[in-house]
Order: structure tokens, then C-alpha cells, then sequence
């Protein structure tokens, strides 16, 4: 099976812009989760979608928004967008129940300028 | 909230020696308890998956995991260390379901 892809894989931006990132989840998975890293902050859940509804919420402001397509396809957008929204985002894929495994991306950096 | 706590952010062994990464949980209840690996520009990958089947869990590459309910603990060890083992590796506790939650990492070095 294929992997979770993301794109784009880079990203450079200017303070007050928005942003959209895409994640194509493994054939057949219907959770997608995404993460944010950041040196300071480490690695930190942003929100999951599962069958087209966001099921759970990180500690992020309404800038970050996402939504998921009836293909398990998602997308994470950043509105306003600051210079600490620099960071690699990662996009996790599962099965989508409680013990499944999750499925990393190999991210795209943003670099907010 | 669960909560991970890697002890050592920066780990440094010779090539051939044991691996000890350590990792403290803290979790209302029974947990998943996972570690993956970073490797430079790269994405995470899993090293290997606790879910209460058994206390002692292998993963790849010659990693492997032990549980411990009464000292909260989920320590990684590989008996003998390679230069490609090199990376960060992150502790992880499944919280609300499908919430991933991190640990601050720790950098394993290993030199040659």
C-alpha cells in the first residue's frame, strides 16, 4: 500500500496570509489526525477528522481549521498566518479506532517570513 | 490527561553498546503506548506498540520495549547500537481515543 503523502512538502509564506496543506491518507483508513512541530513547542495535536467530522480538538487557535473529504482525503488551513505558525506539520493516517496504529506523513515545512 | 515524560533528552553511546531510552507515563487508565523514531527530515516512524497484549513488546530493528505498570515506566532498549539508529526518538501515550500525545523526544547519538 501506499504511504500518507502530504503536499506541498515546502512552504514559504508572509505574515497575514493563509495557507492550505493537503494529506492524502493510506487506502482504506478514515482517520486523519494532524500535528504540529515545532523546536520549542515539540510535537502537538492539532485535530482529527474521521468520516468527514472533526472528532477531537488540540489547544490551537480558530486560525487552524481542517476538514476531510468522503475520500478520507484532508485538508489543514492556517488563516492570518504569524511567524511562530513556522513549523513542520505532520499528517497521521489510522484505521481510526482507539488502538490502531497511526501512519506519519513525511510533513511539509511551512516557513512563515 | 495522559502525559509522557523521556528523561534524557540527549543520549550518546559507541557503536555496538546497549540502548536505553527512557520514557514515565502518566495515564488515568490502561494506555497505548507507543515509541517512534525521527530521523533528520523525515517523518515518524514506528518502532513498536503497547496495548496490554504483553508487557515485553519487539519492534524493528532490534528494539524493544518493556512495560511496567508499578513503576509507570515504558523504557526502549536495543542490545547492541548502529550508526543508523541515530535519531530522535518520541515517546507516545494514546489519549481520547485517536490523540497522540509526545513526549519532548530524546536525541540518540552514536559514535563510531
Amino acid at each position: 500500500k501506499a504511504g500518507v503523502t502530504q503536499t506541498p512538502r515546502y512552504l514559504i509564506k508572509t505574515r497575514g496570509q493563509q495557507v492550505t496543506l493537503s494529506c492524502s491518507p493510506i487506502s482504506g483508513h478514515r482517520s486523519v489526525s494532524w500535528y504540529q512541530q515545532t523546536p520549542g513547542q515539540g510535537l502537538q495535536f492539532l485535530f482529527e477528522y474521521f468520516s468527514e467530522t472533526q472528532r477531537n480538538k488540540g489547544n490551537f487557535p480558530g486560525r487552524f481549521s481542517g476538514r476531510q473529504f468522503s475520500n478520507s482525503r484532508s485538508e489543514m488551513n492556517v488563516s492570518t498566518l504569524e511567524l511562530g505558525d513556522s513549523a513542520l506539520y505532520l499528517c497521521a493516517s489510522s484505521p481510526g479506532t482507539a488502538t490502531d496504529t497511526q501512519y506519519f506523513g513525511p510533513g511539509t515545512r511551512l516557513t512563515v517570513l | 490527561a495522559q502525559s509522557v515524560t523521556q528523561l534524557d533528552s540527549h543520549v550518546s553511546v559507541s557503536e555496538g553498546t546497549p540502548v536505553l531510552l527512557r520514557c514515565n507515563y502518566s495515564s488515568s487508565y490502561s494506555p497505548s503506548l507507543f515509541w517512534y523514531v525521527q530521523h533528520p527530515n523525515k517523518g515518524l516512524q514506528l518502532l513498536l506498540k503497547y496495548t496490554s497484549a504483553a508487557t515485553l513488546v519487539k519492534g524493528i530493528n532490534g528494539f524493544e520495549a518493556e512495560f511496567k505498570k508499578s513503576e509507570t515506566s515504558f523504557h526502549l532498549t536495543k542490545p547492541s547500537a548502529h550508526m543508523s539508529d541515530a535519531a530522535e526518538y518520541f515517546c507516545v501515550v494514546s489519549d481520547r481515543g485517536n490523540k497522540l500525545v509526545f513526549g519532548a523526544g530524546t536525541i540518540l547519538r552514536v559514535k563510531s
